[in-house]
């Protein structure tokens, strides 16, 4: 398994600011993944972050919104920037780890962080 | 366009007895299926997964079956307890895709003593 740490853990924002999540991991990982959960939705993945490049962004998601740094191989932050009640979810990091058999890799997660923008 | 489908909101179950969640895929290059549970306040746990080459997998009170002919899979609970209680997620991935994760909309399981 893996131990994903995830700050702040909840957050009330006013609209038109930014808010960055911080999220670690306990071993080195090469992609790191930010996942978004609406209310009442399923989980959307925003973009894969990997170390020494810029992150991968998902159709319908932009680096000038979700900027994503990956400084190393343990660390990775997520900032919602100019954010709208729209933006208002649950905000979740993700990373894999192998497990039975070569292709077989399983995905943890953060404890996710609760945004809400006012 | 939703590549995974749960198409129950919610479900609810007697204690002791089984509960089977359902989900609809797709894409026919998805290549491996999870599921996930979740609780409110936490982030989703995995708890059983399957390749697409076999039709079932089983962990414990927790068996997930395949059909790729219909584009199809299950995870079975029995016996069903309280504090199964959660929202489940499957999700899907290819192989190709650097690890990327589908989800379905989740159902809300209510296991009742």
């Amino acid at each position: 398994s893996a131990v994903i740490s995830q700050k702040p853990s909840r957050d009330i924002c006013q609209r038109g600011t930014s808010l960055t999540i911080q999220c670690q991991v306990d071993s080195q990982v090469t992609m790191m993944f930010w996942y978004r959960q609406q209310p009442g939705q399923s989980l959307t993945l925003i973009a894969t972050a990997n170390q020494g490049s810029e992150a991968t962004y998902e159709s319908g998601f932009v680096i000038d919104k979700f900027p994503i740094s990956r400084p190393n191989l343990t660390f990775s932050t997520l900032t919602v920037s100019n954010m709208s009640p729209e933006d208002s979810s649950i905000y979740l990091c993700s990373v894999r780890r192998q497990g039975r058999g070569r292709r077989n890799t399983e995905a943890f997660f953060g404890q996710g962080t609760r945004l809400t923008v006012v | 366009d939703q590549q995974v489908k749960q198409n129950s909101p919610s479900l609810s179950v007697q204690e002791g007895r089984i509960s089977i969640l359902n989900c609809d895929y797709t894409n026919s290059m998805f290549d491996y299926f999870l599921w996930y549970k979740k609780y409110p306040a936490e982030g989703p746990t995995f708890l059983i997964s399957i390749s697409s080459i076999k039709d079932k997998n089983e962990d414990g009170r927790f068996t997930v079956f395949l059909n790729k002919s219909a584009k199809h899979l299950s995870l079975h609970i029995v016996p069903s307890q309280p504090g199964d209680s959660a929202v489940y997620f499957c999700a899907a991935s290819r192989y190709n895709q650097g690890g990327k994760l589908i989800f379905g909309q989740g159902t809300e399981l209510s296991v009742k003593p």
